[in-house]
């Protein structure tokens, strides 16, 4: 399975922008790029997922370099309630996970 | 609650007894899998199902470990003669299969913690 690279913890304010960086130099052409979370005790919540062109949501943006190895989860205002480990992950027929990044913060 | 639902939440087993988790995936969703997670680290993959057919095994999951998902909808995870190493958290997840075409969500329950003392 391709694998991701991701920083081991992040640190925010609240109510500021947050980017968090994956890279993915071994992506294949038909790996989507998935981003999941994980509250303490939960299981993963699912956040955003793309394949070659941004993507927004309710809850986030996806931006993906152009040659696919990397690319950036942005949550545009953090809240308290963001603070998890955030997964990205390649998926081709399952989501193999790495550690994460754990995100806190700041009030 | 339509969500994939898991159970027991909780159980605490003597080393050496056998203990068997249950999934009960979303109702439209023909994938279902299973993950293990223990303190400080990600979800480890231990198998999927594809309706009633089990697609991948993982390594992780030795001759103790058996799931089955008879009917290709509710699934068991049965773990026999626990060791203390099988202490972690069992997550069950389903989803349509995952393509252009189809949903590239996977929905994960709220897991089933186990600890073998």
């Amino acid at each position: 399975d391709a694998k991701t690279t991701q920083p081991n913890s992040m640190e925010s304010n609240e109510e500021e922008p947050v980017h968090l960086p994956c890279n993915h130099s071994t992506i294949s052409g038909t790996d989507y790029i998935h981003w999941y979370r994980q509250l303490p005790s939960q299981g993963p919540e699912y956040v955003i997922h793309g394949l070659t062109s941004n993507v927004n949501n309710r809850m986030a943006s996806l931006a993906i370099a152009e040659d696919r190895k990397s690319s950036t989860l942005i949550l545009h205002r953090a809240t308290l309630r963001d603070a998890a480990v955030y997964y990205c992950i390649l998926a081709n027929s399952k989501l193999t996970f790495g550690k994460g990044i754990t995100l806190s913060v700041r009030p | 609650d339509t969500g994939v639902s898991q159970n027991p939440r909780h159980k605490i087993t003597k080393r050496g007894q056998n203990v068997t988790f249950r999934c009960d995936p979303i109702s439209e969703h023909n994938r279902l899998y299973w993950y293990r997670q223990t303190l400080g680290q990600g979800p480890e993959f231990l198998t999927y199902f594809q309706n009633e057919a089990q697609l991948e095994k993982s390594r992780l999951l030795s001759d103790r470990f058996s799931a089955e998902r008879p009917k290709g909808s509710f699934s068991t995870l049965e773990i026999q003669r626990t060791e203390q190493g099988d202490s972690a958290m069992y997550l069950c997840a389903s989803s349509l299969p995952l393509g252009r075409r189809s949903g590239n969500t996977i929905y994960f329950g709220e897991g089933s913690w186990l600890t073998v003392v």
